[in-house]
């Protein structure tokens, strides 16, 4: 498996609060990757980075924001969290961008916001 | 807006015969197509990528793409009931600017072997 970790793996909060996820990867690879996955939704990216300090967003990037400033570590945060968060977050890495850019998962946050 | 379509199922078959996935996507100029299998609870984990029109076979899978009907598919031969998941289509759609664009994925279709 690639090395991929999430923290935390579950976590419940409260409407109006910061939360932040974490992704660490020991891979070294360049890119990272924020998805979620909601049912009738599929997965959807957030946002994502070709480097260090080096970021984009994706097709649901409102209300989020991310940081990397290490090549292992890409930080998710939703600055005040609503209901409609609530989902699985994932994070991804691939060694290559472009084309032929294979994605690995990480095992994923399950966030519940009340 | 670009869209990837799958079959959301359930898809049942048989233990031992093959099981035929399909994803068809919008974006004409899409180069790299992916199958994720994901079991419930679980993330994604990559099974096959496919570049080329044509067949793509490891081990008892077998990949499809056709670009010119912007189809793609997924065989799997001798089936097992640890084939049982939620497979995945993603596609990596036209790059522009030559940044690392995420996938853009199918809602899934959910697959049942039946011992």
């Amino acid at each position: 498996d690639a090395g991929i970790t999430q923290s935390p793996r579950h976590k419940v909060t409260e409407t109006g609060t910061p939360v932040t996820l974490r992704c660490h990867q020991t891979e070294n690879h360049r890119y990272m990757y924020w998805y979620r996955q909601d049912p009738g939704h599929g997965l959807r990216l957030i946002h994502y980075s070709y480097g260090v300090k080096d970021t984009d967003k994706g097709e649901v990037s409102d209300g989020y924001s991310v940081s990397r400033s290490k090549t292992e570590d890409f930080l998710l945060t939703l600055e005040s969290a609503t209901s409609s968060q609530t989902s699985v977050y994932f994070c991804a890495i691939s060694e290559r961008g472009g084309e032929h850019n294979e994605q690995f998962f990480g095992p994923g946050t399950r966030l519940t916001v009340l | 807006q670009k869209e990837v379509e799958q079959n959301s199922g359930p898809l049942s078959v048989p233990e031992g015969a093959i099981a035929s996935l399909n994803c068809t996507y919008s974006d004409r100029v899409s180069q790299s197509f992916f199958w994720y299998r994901q079991y419930s609870g679980k993330s994604p984990e990559l099974i096959m990528s496919i570049y080329s029109n044509g067949d793509k076979e490891d081990g008892r899978f077998t990949a499809q793409l056709n670009k010119a009907s912007q189809y793609v598919s997924l065989l799997i031969r001798d089936s097992q009931p640890s084939d049982s998941a939620t497979y995945l289509c993603a596609v990596n759609p036209a790059l522009t600017g030559g940044g690392a664009d995420g996938l853009t994925f199918g809602k899934g279709t959910h697959l049942i072997i039946q011992p």
